[in-house]
């Protein structure tokens, strides 16, 4: 009940394209979605979050659905860029208190021009 | 730059041996999670640190054990290495409870068991 399905593996876009990573949780009590990017080399870094009281957030070309009544959400990448290619893992926490993040197995994207 | 450090960046090791990974969490913060990359596959929860204690413990292996001292940096102790110990191993660190969610990573440390 603790795991994040994470979809595709790995995804190419060209570039300009959407680029579009599904995630989906079982367990109801988490409230806090965040979208972690990492680069080769690099630890994950924090990129978007949503919490439930939402259906989508944006930030920039970075945008997040969310499906409460489905448990899944989404990251969606808008005119993809090259330097977006890096790994994103999607996770799912309960907010507030000694906080454990559960992750989604990370999809590898890469951005062709 | 996260604010979170961690040494070693690389550590090349024998089979059987043990090493010890460092951590030192960003100002402020009191919680320490230590996580697992093996090679093209996900972050693997270990265990979590709250202000000294032990909060929280994933699929962290007995012969792997980890502390948070009271300046708050931890470590993360790995022994009887197997080969398929290596791994990245990162440090992340968040503020306290009922402030934010976000945990902030370390770059990591890369362990090479031959």
């Amino acid at each position: 009940q603790q795991q994040v399905k994470q979809s595709p593996q790995s995804l190419i876009v060209q570039k300009g394209g959407i680029s579009i990573i599904n995630c989906a949780y079982e367990n109801t009590a988490f409230d806090y979605f965040p979208w972690y990017q990492q680069f080769p080399g690099k630890g994950p870094a924090l990129l978007i979050a949503i919490r439930p009281d939402v259906s989508e957030k944006k930030e920039g070309r970075f945008t997040i659905s969310f499906n409460k009544s489905a448990k899944q959400f989404s990251l969606h990448i808008m005119d993809s860029q090259p330097g977006d290619s890096a790994t994103y893992f999607c996770a799912a926490s309960v907010s507030g208190g000694y906080q454990k993040v559960t992750f989604g197995t990370g999809t590898k994207l890469q951005v062709i021009p | 730059d996260s604010g979170v450090t961690q040494t070693p960046k690389h550590l090349i090791t024998a089979t059987g041996q043990r090493v010890t990974l460092r951590c030192s969490p960003r100002s402020g913060d009191l919680s320490v999670y230590w996580y697992q990359q093996s090679l093209d596959q996900g972050l693997q929860f270990l265990i979590q640190y709250y202000n000294g204690e032990e909060r929280a413990k994933g699929n962290i292996l007995e012969r792997f054990s980890a502390q948070q001292f009271p300046d708050l940096h931890s470590e993360l102790n790995l022994s009887s290495l197997e080969l398929g110990d290596s791994a990245l191993y990162f440090c992340a660190s968040s503020p306290p409870p009922w402030s934010t969610d976000t945990q902030y990573f370390g770059p990591g440390t890369r362990l090479t068991v031959l």
